[in-house]
Protein backbone atom coordinates (compact mmCIF):
# COMPACT_ATOMS: atom_id res chain seq x y z
CA UNK A 1 0.00 0.00 0.00
CA UNK A 2 1.68 3.18 -0.60
CA UNK A 3 2.14 5.38 1.80
CA UNK A 4 1.22 9.11 0.11
CA UNK A 5 0.42 8.54 -3.58
CA UNK A 6 -0.05 11.45 -6.19
CA UNK A 7 -1.65 11.54 -9.55
CA UNK A 8 -0.96 11.94 -12.38
CA UNK A 9 3.21 10.85 -12.19
CA UNK A 10 3.60 12.98 -15.61
CA UNK A 11 1.62 15.65 -17.02
CA UNK A 12 1.88 17.15 -20.09
CA UNK A 13 -0.37 20.82 -20.88
CA UNK A 14 -0.32 23.90 -23.26
CA UNK A 15 0.28 27.19 -21.50
CA UNK A 16 -3.15 28.59 -20.26
CA UNK A 17 -4.91 25.54 -19.28
CA UNK A 18 -5.94 24.46 -15.73
CA UNK A 19 -4.90 21.53 -14.13
CA UNK A 20 -5.26 19.49 -10.95
CA UNK A 21 -2.51 17.02 -9.24
CA UNK A 22 -4.42 14.38 -6.79
CA UNK A 23 -2.72 13.50 -3.48
CA UNK A 24 -4.09 11.10 -0.59
CA UNK A 25 -2.24 9.56 2.35
CA UNK A 26 -3.63 6.61 4.36
CA UNK A 27 -1.35 7.63 7.40
CA UNK A 28 -3.72 9.27 9.30
CA UNK A 29 -1.27 12.13 9.23
CA UNK A 30 -2.82 15.36 10.39
CA UNK A 31 -0.63 17.52 8.04
CA UNK A 32 0.15 17.73 4.63
CA UNK A 33 1.77 19.65 2.38
CA UNK A 34 2.78 20.72 -1.50
CA UNK A 35 6.05 21.51 -2.24
CA UNK A 36 7.91 22.66 -5.77
CA UNK A 37 10.98 21.30 -7.05
CA UNK A 38 12.48 23.53 -9.68
CA UNK A 39 14.89 22.77 -12.52
CA UNK A 40 18.09 23.00 -10.26
CA UNK A 41 16.47 20.29 -7.57
CA UNK A 42 15.84 23.08 -4.87
CA UNK A 43 12.78 22.07 -3.14
CA UNK A 44 10.52 25.35 -1.51
CA UNK A 45 6.96 25.12 0.68
CA UNK A 46 3.97 26.18 -0.73
CA UNK A 47 1.17 24.78 0.87
CA UNK A 48 0.59 23.24 4.52
CA UNK A 49 -2.62 22.41 5.53
CA UNK A 50 -3.94 20.49 8.61
CA UNK A 51 -7.59 20.80 8.58
CA UNK A 52 -7.44 23.59 10.59
CA UNK A 53 -5.46 26.03 9.54
CA UNK A 54 -4.62 26.68 5.82
CA UNK A 55 -0.41 27.83 5.38
CA UNK A 56 0.54 29.64 1.64
CA UNK A 57 3.95 30.66 1.08
CA UNK A 58 3.41 34.80 0.02
CA UNK A 59 5.33 33.41 -3.08
CA UNK A 60 3.06 31.43 -4.02
CA UNK A 61 0.83 33.00 -7.10
CA UNK A 62 -2.28 33.07 -5.95
CA UNK A 63 -3.28 30.56 -9.52
CA UNK A 64 -2.16 27.72 -7.27
CA UNK A 65 -4.67 27.00 -4.78
CA UNK A 66 -4.91 23.80 -2.35
CA UNK A 67 -8.41 21.63 -1.97
CA UNK A 68 -8.81 19.60 0.60
CA UNK A 69 -12.01 17.54 0.73
CA UNK A 70 -10.67 15.15 4.01
CA UNK A 71 -7.93 15.14 6.13
CA UNK A 72 -6.66 12.12 3.67
CA UNK A 73 -6.70 14.36 0.72
CA UNK A 74 -4.69 17.32 -0.50
CA UNK A 75 -5.35 18.70 -4.25
CA UNK A 76 -3.66 21.08 -6.00
CA UNK A 77 -5.21 23.02 -8.60
CA UNK A 78 -3.40 25.18 -11.09
CA UNK A 79 -5.14 28.06 -13.12
CA UNK A 80 -3.89 29.56 -16.18
CA UNK A 81 -0.45 27.82 -16.82
CA UNK A 82 2.24 29.23 -17.20
CA UNK A 83 5.54 28.30 -19.09
CA UNK A 84 7.72 28.48 -15.24
CA UNK A 85 5.49 26.44 -13.36
CA UNK A 86 7.30 23.37 -15.04
CA UNK A 87 8.46 21.82 -12.39
CA UNK A 88 8.18 18.51 -10.28
CA UNK A 89 5.58 18.85 -7.47
CA UNK A 90 5.64 16.80 -4.32
CA UNK A 91 2.85 16.03 -2.07
CA UNK A 92 3.97 15.27 1.63
CA UNK A 93 2.45 14.47 4.99
CA UNK A 94 3.16 14.47 8.60
CA UNK A 95 2.25 13.86 12.27
CA UNK A 96 3.11 16.09 15.09
CA UNK A 97 6.79 15.23 15.80
CA UNK A 98 7.06 12.22 13.42
CA UNK A 99 9.24 12.40 9.92
CA UNK A 100 7.72 13.60 6.47
CA UNK A 101 6.83 10.49 4.10
CA UNK A 102 6.55 12.02 0.74
CA UNK A 103 4.96 11.00 -2.50
CA UNK A 104 6.77 10.31 -5.83
CA UNK A 105 6.25 13.24 -7.69
CA UNK A 106 4.21 14.87 -10.22
CA UNK A 107 6.50 16.56 -12.99
CA UNK A 108 4.40 18.62 -14.91
CA UNK A 109 5.54 20.26 -17.99
CA UNK A 110 4.11 23.46 -19.77
CA UNK A 111 4.67 23.83 -23.43
CA UNK B 1 22.36 33.61 1.77
CA UNK B 2 19.92 30.31 2.25
CA UNK B 3 18.87 29.53 5.66
CA UNK B 4 20.08 26.24 5.25
CA UNK B 5 23.74 25.60 4.21
CA UNK B 6 24.40 22.48 2.76
CA UNK B 7 28.26 21.19 1.58
CA UNK B 8 30.01 20.00 -0.69
CA UNK B 9 27.05 20.62 -3.29
CA UNK B 10 29.04 17.44 -5.27
CA UNK B 11 30.66 14.51 -3.90
CA UNK B 12 32.29 11.75 -5.95
CA UNK B 13 33.31 8.77 -3.50
CA UNK B 14 34.94 5.27 -4.08
CA UNK B 15 33.14 2.18 -3.13
CA UNK B 16 33.97 1.26 0.85
CA UNK B 17 35.02 4.81 1.49
CA UNK B 18 33.93 7.36 4.55
CA UNK B 19 31.64 9.76 3.61
CA UNK B 20 30.83 13.49 5.46
CA UNK B 21 27.84 15.33 4.30
CA UNK B 22 27.87 19.08 6.32
CA UNK B 23 24.53 20.74 6.98
CA UNK B 24 24.28 24.15 9.12
CA UNK B 25 21.26 26.64 9.51
CA UNK B 26 20.36 29.87 10.55
CA UNK B 27 17.00 29.94 11.66
CA UNK B 28 15.60 28.74 15.42
CA UNK B 29 14.22 25.04 14.71
CA UNK B 30 12.20 22.13 16.61
CA UNK B 31 13.61 20.04 14.46
CA UNK B 32 16.08 18.55 11.28
CA UNK B 33 15.86 16.12 8.56
CA UNK B 34 17.99 14.46 6.41
CA UNK B 35 16.27 13.29 3.09
CA UNK B 36 17.88 11.01 0.44
CA UNK B 37 15.92 11.19 -3.63
CA UNK B 38 17.43 8.55 -5.83
CA UNK B 39 17.61 9.69 -9.90
CA UNK B 40 14.13 8.15 -10.17
CA UNK B 41 13.18 11.35 -8.06
CA UNK B 42 11.63 9.70 -4.87
CA UNK B 43 12.06 11.48 -1.44
CA UNK B 44 12.71 9.25 1.31
CA UNK B 45 13.05 10.21 4.96
CA UNK B 46 16.64 9.00 6.37
CA UNK B 47 16.44 10.43 10.20
CA UNK B 48 14.80 13.23 12.01
CA UNK B 49 16.79 15.06 14.75
CA UNK B 50 16.16 17.16 17.30
CA UNK B 51 19.31 16.18 19.36
CA UNK B 52 22.37 14.17 19.79
CA UNK B 53 22.88 11.50 17.02
CA UNK B 54 21.06 8.83 15.34
CA UNK B 55 22.52 5.92 13.28
CA UNK B 56 20.34 3.56 11.09
CA UNK B 57 22.85 0.24 9.28
CA UNK B 58 25.78 2.56 7.74
CA UNK B 59 23.84 5.77 8.21
CA UNK B 60 24.77 7.69 11.19
CA UNK B 61 23.33 11.73 11.55
CA UNK B 62 24.31 14.06 14.41
CA UNK B 63 23.19 17.65 15.62
CA UNK B 64 24.49 20.01 17.58
CA UNK B 65 22.01 22.50 18.38
CA UNK B 66 24.44 25.09 19.66
CA UNK B 67 26.19 25.52 16.55
CA UNK B 68 23.43 25.14 14.39
CA UNK B 69 25.10 22.27 12.46
CA UNK B 70 24.31 18.50 11.49
CA UNK B 71 26.28 15.86 9.76
CA UNK B 72 25.05 12.87 7.60
CA UNK B 73 27.75 10.12 7.67
CA UNK B 74 27.66 6.98 5.73
CA UNK B 75 30.60 4.35 6.42
CA UNK B 76 31.42 1.62 4.15
CA UNK B 77 30.02 3.45 0.91
CA UNK B 78 28.72 1.80 -1.76
CA UNK B 79 27.42 2.65 -5.43
CA UNK B 80 24.06 2.07 -4.29
CA UNK B 81 23.97 4.95 -1.87
CA UNK B 82 24.66 7.31 -4.62
CA UNK B 83 21.58 9.76 -4.34
CA UNK B 84 20.97 13.58 -3.53
CA UNK B 85 20.73 13.98 0.32
CA UNK B 86 18.91 16.92 1.49
CA UNK B 87 19.11 18.72 4.90
CA UNK B 88 15.60 20.41 5.77
CA UNK B 89 14.90 22.39 9.13
CA UNK B 90 11.25 22.23 10.51
CA UNK B 91 10.94 25.99 11.87
CA UNK B 92 10.10 26.33 14.99
CA UNK B 93 7.98 29.40 15.09
CA UNK B 94 5.13 31.15 14.18
CA UNK B 95 2.69 30.51 11.51
CA UNK B 96 5.31 28.45 9.32
CA UNK B 97 5.66 26.02 11.57
CA UNK B 98 5.96 22.69 10.49
CA UNK B 99 6.81 23.86 7.00
CA UNK B 100 10.55 22.26 6.08
CA UNK B 101 13.03 24.57 4.66
CA UNK B 102 15.84 22.98 2.11
CA UNK B 103 19.02 22.98 1.64
CA UNK B 104 20.26 22.76 -2.20
CA UNK B 105 21.26 19.12 -1.64
CA UNK B 106 24.54 17.06 -2.01
CA UNK B 107 24.73 15.09 -4.99
CA UNK B 108 26.73 11.95 -4.30
CA UNK B 109 28.63 9.77 -6.68
CA UNK B 110 29.83 6.24 -5.56
CA UNK B 111 32.01 4.74 -7.69
CA UNK B 112 33.07 0.90 -7.92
Amino acid sequence: DTAVSQTPKYLVTQMGNDKSIKCEQNLGHDTMYWYKQDSKKFLKIMFSYNNKELIINETVPNRFSPKSPDKAHLNLHINSLELGDSAVYFCASSRTGSGYTFGSGTRLTVV
Amino acid sequence: KNEVEQSPQNLTAQEGEFITINCSYSVGISALHWLQQHPGGGIVSLFMLSSGKKKHGRLIATINIQEKHSSLHITASHPRDSAVYICAVRSGYGGSQGNLIFGKGTKLSVKP
